[in-house]
């Protein structure tokens, strides 16, 4: 069973388009995230929610906008897609960020 | 929030050597500092973790040690493989949020046989 899974594993949208990536866990975790890794494989966090609460928003356009439905799932919803949003976006999971982070295994989204 | 840096971005090791990295942390009231591996296409996957009340943790060939004065924390690889070839992470959580890790920028380790 896999732990983490976000689909799609690939995207790729002319600019302008909106478009989701949805991620569910199976673990149980109270908290999940959102990170972003660019092409020079830096990984930043973007959102963390616990039980279904937005903790942190960092410094991220408001075309991002994150929806738990509830705790096993967090999509990320992108509103008219920039050439800069390339990147690969990771979902997570994890009882609290003093433990395991269990990642899935990302989405290549390519903005042409 | 937390400031994570890691050293070196770029690691060239023999097999059968050791690689070690190094990061470094700015809040003195981080508690928890795990490893990650990176390989190619997959997730992170975390290797090895060490908590503030610990100066060192070892599992197999990989360890972990921890200067909590000197704000520092290093992973040591011993007789390398290349399979341990990927990208390495560091990471701590930011003050002010326990809800996140602040990662270091990565460090590409190639073992060659």
């Amino acid at each position: 069973d896999t732990a983490v899974s976000q689909t799609p594993k690939y995207l790729v949208t002319q600019m302008g388009n909106d478009k989701s990536i949805k991620c569910e866990q199976n673990l149980g975790h109270d908290t999940m995230y959102w990170y972003k890794q660019d092409s020079k494989k830096f990984l930043k966090i973007m959102f963390s929610y616990n039980n279904k609460e937005l903790i942190i928003n960092e410094t991220v356009p408001n075309r991002f906008s994150p929806k738990s439905p509830d705790k096993a799932h967090l999509n990320l919803h992108i509103n008219s897609l920039e050439l800069g949003d390339s990147a690969v976006y990771f979902c997570a999971s994890s009882h609290n960020a003093n433990t395991e982070a269990f990642f899935g295994q990302g989405t290549r989204l390519t903005v042409v | 929030g937390e400031n994570v840096e890691q050293h070196p971005s770029t690691l060239s090791v023999q097999e059968g050597d050791s690689a070690v990295i190094k990061c470094t942390y700015s809040d003195s009231a981080s508690n928890y500092f795990p490893w990650y591996k990176q390989e190619l296409g997959k997730g992170p996957q975390l290797i090895i973790d060490i908590r503030s009340n610990v100066g060192e943790k070892k599992d197999q060939r990989i360890a972990v040690t921890l200067n909590k004065t000197a704000k520092h924390f290093s992973l040591h690889i011993t007789e390398t493989q290349p399979e341990d070839s990927a990208v390495y992470f560091c990471a701590a959580p930011p003050r002010n949020s326990g809800y996140a890790l602040n990662f270091g920028k990565g460090t590409s380790l190639l073992v060659t046989p």
